[in-house]
């Protein structure tokens, strides 16, 4: 069975600091990692993905990530974070078949002046 | 991109009744529908996988007759709550899957549905 811990359940920054929301995945199989942004009431939007390649993943709104199969993680980052980034981020893991996705608890990011 | 709406947005019901969420795939074919559900400041869990033409298929824990999943068409899927409870309260979201677009990998999600149950 496949899990994901997203072990910081808020992460509070100042604007235009860098930020990194951790996250870790276990697994058996090859798997395919995702990060999600949510706003408040609203479904989510994907930021980026892996699977395949590159290890370092770029996305949307300046985000990136990076696959590290050895300590099995995916951490999002962002060198310089906005007020307009304050939301929840969910890190999620699919395996080859792409069946479904299992999430993690979800970060809330919380950007302040 | 691939756009995924759900209406209705929110809604409020006595407890007793039912209620229908529809999720439509605006601009492809949703081959596959998946039903999420989230508490406050929880993550999403899946409730259903929902294949067009066929029997939904349901998580460990979810009552099938309580969540009615029905997936008629390749661009809409329903999820009636039967006989709602106050507990049954929650965030509804959906998502898609475009199997010629972006392929299989991508699950493309609504805005979700607000459940009041009084």
């Amino acid at each position: 069975a496949q899990s994901v811990t997203q072990l910081d359940s808020q992460v509070p920054v100042f604007e235009e600091a860098p930020v990194e929301l951790r996250c870790n995945y276990s697994s058996s199989v090859s798997v395919y990692l995702f990060w999600y942004v949510q706003y408040p009431n609203q479904g989510l939007q994907l930021l980026l993905k892996y699977l395949s390649g590159s290890t370092l993943v770029k996305g949307i709104n300046g985000f990136e990530a990076e696959f590290n199969k050895s300590q099995t993680s995916f951490h999002l980052r962002k060198p310089s974070v906005h007020i307009s980034d304050t939301a929840e981020y969910f890190c999620a893991v699919s395996d080859e078949g792409f069946q479904k996705l299992v999430f993690g608890t979800g970060t809330r990011l919380l950007v302040s002046p | 991109g691939a756009v995924v709406s759900q209406h209705p947005s929110r809604v409020i019901c006595k407890s007793g009744t039912s209620v229908k969420i529809e999720c439509r795939s605006l601009d492809f074919q949703a081959t596959t529908m998946f039903w999420y559900r989230q508490f406050p400041k929880q993550s999403l869990m899946l409730m259903a996988t929902s294949n067009e033409g066929s029997k939904a298929t349901y998580e460990q824990g979810v009552e099938k007759d309580k969540f009615l999943i029905n997936h008629a068409s390749l661009t809409l899927s329903t999820l009636t709550v039967t006989s709602a409870h106050p507990e049954d309260s929650s965030f509804y979201i959906c998502s898609a899957r475009d199997l010629w677009g972006q392929g299989m990998t991508e699950q493309f999600f609504g805005p979700g549905t607000r459940l009041t149950v009084l």
